[in-house]
């Protein structure tokens, strides 16, 4: 099965600041590869699908790239709603596997 | 807008059989456009999936579970339920069901969730 290693675990940033969270597959996943935003106490919510295309709705500040087995997760400028756990997620035609998540926070 | 709900009892015993129902309501879970997931996250920790049922019947389990988990579809009810046997400590989490896009591969409608505890 595939395995999703994202990193960092967590990290603090300021208001205004760009962040990035990568995720790596133990195989070539093309770009099968999903990115949620989970806040405390809710469900998660996709906001970039197939590696690069934004969700309806969200934000432009979120942004995704990547293919093949590296994919990089962006927020341009980070704004305090956007406190929450972030996951990667991959899919193939059997199974779906979750990132470990990351955890953004305000400095 | 397609919702979903998860129904069943928030305490199971260990060795005992957790199941769990998951109701679809604004959509048919016939439609096919679909597979429909469970997935787990413990209290703290990230998300794990279980598995997923497409409206078949046909099945995909995470390998880590699959000899202990059974999901199954009820169109008649549009329901789906989720089964893990034996079921220890380490098996306390949320579990929630959600929608998985065939296309896109992405769980779009989810339901709250629901907290089961395994505790004697």
């Amino acid at each position: 099965d595939i395995q999703m290693t994202q990193s960092p675990s967590s990290l603090s940033a300021s208001v205004g600041d760009r962040v990035t969270i990568t995720c790596q597959a133990s195989q070539d996943i093309h770009n099968y590869l999903n990115w949620y935003q989970q806040k405390p106490g809710k469900a998660p919510k996709v906001l970039i699908y197939d590696a690069s295309n934004l969700e309806t709705g969200v934000p432009s500040r979120f942004s995704g790239s990547g293919s093949g087995t590296d994919f990089t997760f962006t927020i341009s400028s980070l704004q305090p709603e956007d406190i929450a756990i972030y996951y990667c997620q991959q899919y193939d035609n059997l199974s779906l596997t979750f990132g470990g998540g990351t955890k953004v926070e305000i400095k | 807008q397609v919702q979903l709900q998860e129904s069943g009892p928030g305490l199971v015993k260990p060795s005992q059989t957790l199941s769990l129902t998951c109701t679809v309501s604004g959509g048919s879970i016939s439609s096919g456009i679909y597979f429909w997931s469970w997935i787990r996250q413990p209290a703290g920790k990230g998300l794990q999936w279980i598995g997923r049922i497409y409206t078949s019947g046909s099945t995909n389990y995470n390998p880590s579970l699959k000899s202990r988990v059974t999901i199954s579809v009820d169109t008649s009810k549009n329901q789906f339920s989720l089964k893990l046997t034996s079921v220890t400590a380490a098996d306390t989490a949320v579990y929630y069901c959600a929608s998985q896009s065939l296309g896109e591969g992405t769980l779009d409608y989810w339901g709250q969730g629901t907290l089961i505890t395994v505790s004697s």
